[in-house]
């Protein structure tokens, strides 16, 4: 059991720069989820892919924000002029269908650090 | 549009002190109510789902309960591995795509000493 997985696991950056993460999904699973979790919080929905269609985007999700998923299989999240409002951990998930009897699973998350 | 609180923030336990945690939820037509334990540092791991008021899951000393308003995670004389956040979760009805996301409560705190 591989899990999802992440990568990299901890990105310290400065503001202005731009950033990319990945997400590798348990490999059967073709619906794909981003969330934000800030200290304290729990996780806030960033956006969602069924296969390699981006089907929904929270308003949480600005201009800067961005996110792919070719060919249905890992997909990134690529953050551009990063601000320190974007520091966070941003976590992946996946689930084998929609609904409520799939369950999400999710990796270990990208934690950033704009400093 | 849905919203999730639980209760209480945070929570310290003396080993074997059993005690219950609460998430209340307000969403129009529940599809599904997800417990997940997330350790620090880690990704939220999935516990329980629960569909429809009446409904209980057990798993080791963890149970949850669901009503019309809000769920209880029932921890029963805990250990000191139970020491995690707690995070629950709704999922609303499908709209286009719109009622797959999750939204989650801010969590609970459990700290087991023991």
């Amino acid at each position: 059991d591989t899990g999802v997985s992440q990568d990299p696991r901890h990105k310290i950056t400065k503001r202005g720069q731009n950033v990319t993460f990945r997400c590798d999904p348990i490999s059967e699973h073709n619906r794909l989820y981003w969330y934000r979790q800030t200290l304290g919080q729990g996780p806030e929905f960033l956006t969602y892919f069924q296969n390699e269609a981006q089907l929904e985007k929270s308003r949480l999700l600005s201009d800067r924000f961005s996110a792919e998923r070719p060919k249905g299989s890992f997909s990134t999240l690529e953050i551009q002029r990063t601000e320190q409002g974007d520091s966070a951990m941003y976590l992946c998930a996946s689930s084998l269908g929609s609904g409520a009897r799939y369950e999400q699973y999710f990796g270990p998350g990208t934690r950033l650090t704009v400093t | 549009e849905d919203q999730v609180t639980q209760s209480p923030e945070a929570l310290r336990l003396q080993e074997g002190e059993s005690s219950s945690l609460n998430c209340s939820y307000t969403v129009s037509g529940l599809r599904g109510l997800f417990w997940y334990r997330q350790d620090p540092g880690k990704g939220p791991e999935f516990l329980f789902t629960l569909y429809s008021a009446g409904e209980e899951k057990e798993k080791e000393r963890l149970k949850a309960t669901l009503t019309k308003k809000e769920s209880f995670l029932h921890i029963t004389a805990p250990k000191p591995e139970d020491s995690a956040t707690y995070l629950c979760a709704v999922q609303a009805p499908l709209i286009k795509a719109a009622g797959n996301k999750l939204t989650f409560g801010g969590g609970t705190r459990v700290l087991v000493k023991p």
